[in-house]
């Protein structure tokens, strides 16, 4: 089983819609970053968070450290939107790393 | 002010070859992590080195080792390459080897796309 898992792995959306893409992990972490990949590879951390939410424009990020559960969601999608996001956890201790999920596939169609 | 920038960005080997890549991190940031990407699935964590110690080290063979320099970049070198090593390589650098605190900021590189035929 992986330590995390992300759902749904292929999202198409309509421009305008609400988007929500959810991250489970099985580790101890001490906080979760969402990430975008554009084609060509390039990542961007949009949110680092380890309680609550975070809102950036129209991003929104939520965290349940104790139900092991995040989501990401994006309010009036847009074409430019459409990027794989990933749900990366930071496992908790010494060696903190970084744990990625498979990634959502976004697209949003004009 | 540059961001996080990795040489080379495409290369070729083939197998049994040694391949060195690099990272230079954006100025003030202390820590440089490594991550193996292949096609289809997320990132793996393979190494991160902060102030020129190896803080962490992922499920990859000795054929994997990285190191850090006084002036913060890095290289990660893999020997005797196999075909499964082909991945996009990402480097990401923070200002501080915690990675949760008030500042932090994770950035990435664009990548090393690394085949091996």
């Amino acid at each position: 089983k992986n330590e995390v898992e992300q759902s749904p792995q292929n999202l198409t959306a309509q421009e305008g819609e609400f988007i929500t893409i959810n991250c489970s992990y099985s580790v101890g972490i001490s906080a979760l970053h969402w990430l975008q990949q554009h084609p060509g590879g390039g990542i961007v951390s949009l949110f680092m968070l380890s309680s609550g939410k975070k809102k950036h424009g129209r991003l929104i990020a939520t965290i349940n450290i104790q139900e092991k559960h995040s989501s990401l969601h994006i309010t009036a999608s847009h074409p430019r939107d459409s990027a794989v996001y990933i749900c990366a956890p930071i496992t908790q201790g010494g060696s903190e790393k970084l744990v990625f999920g498979k990634g959502t596939k976004l697209t949003v169609n004009p | 002010d540059a961001g996080v920038t990795q040489s080379p960005t495409h290369l070729i080997k083939t197998r049994g070859q040694h391949v060195t890549l690099r990272c230079s991190p954006i100025s003030g940031h202390k820590s440089v992590s490594w991550y193996q990407q292949v096609l289809g699935q997320g990132p793996q964590f393979i190494f991160q080195y902060y102030e020129k110690e190896e803080r962490g080290r992922g499920n990859f063979p000795d054929r994997f080792s990285a190191r850090q320099f006084p002036n913060y970049s890095s290289e990660l070198n893999v020997n005797a390459l196999l075909l499964g090593d082909s991945a996009l390589y990402l480097c990401a650098s923070s200002p501080t080897g915690r990675a949760v605190s008030g500042a932090n900021v994770l950035t990435f590189g664009a990548g090393s796309r690394l085949t091996v035929l």
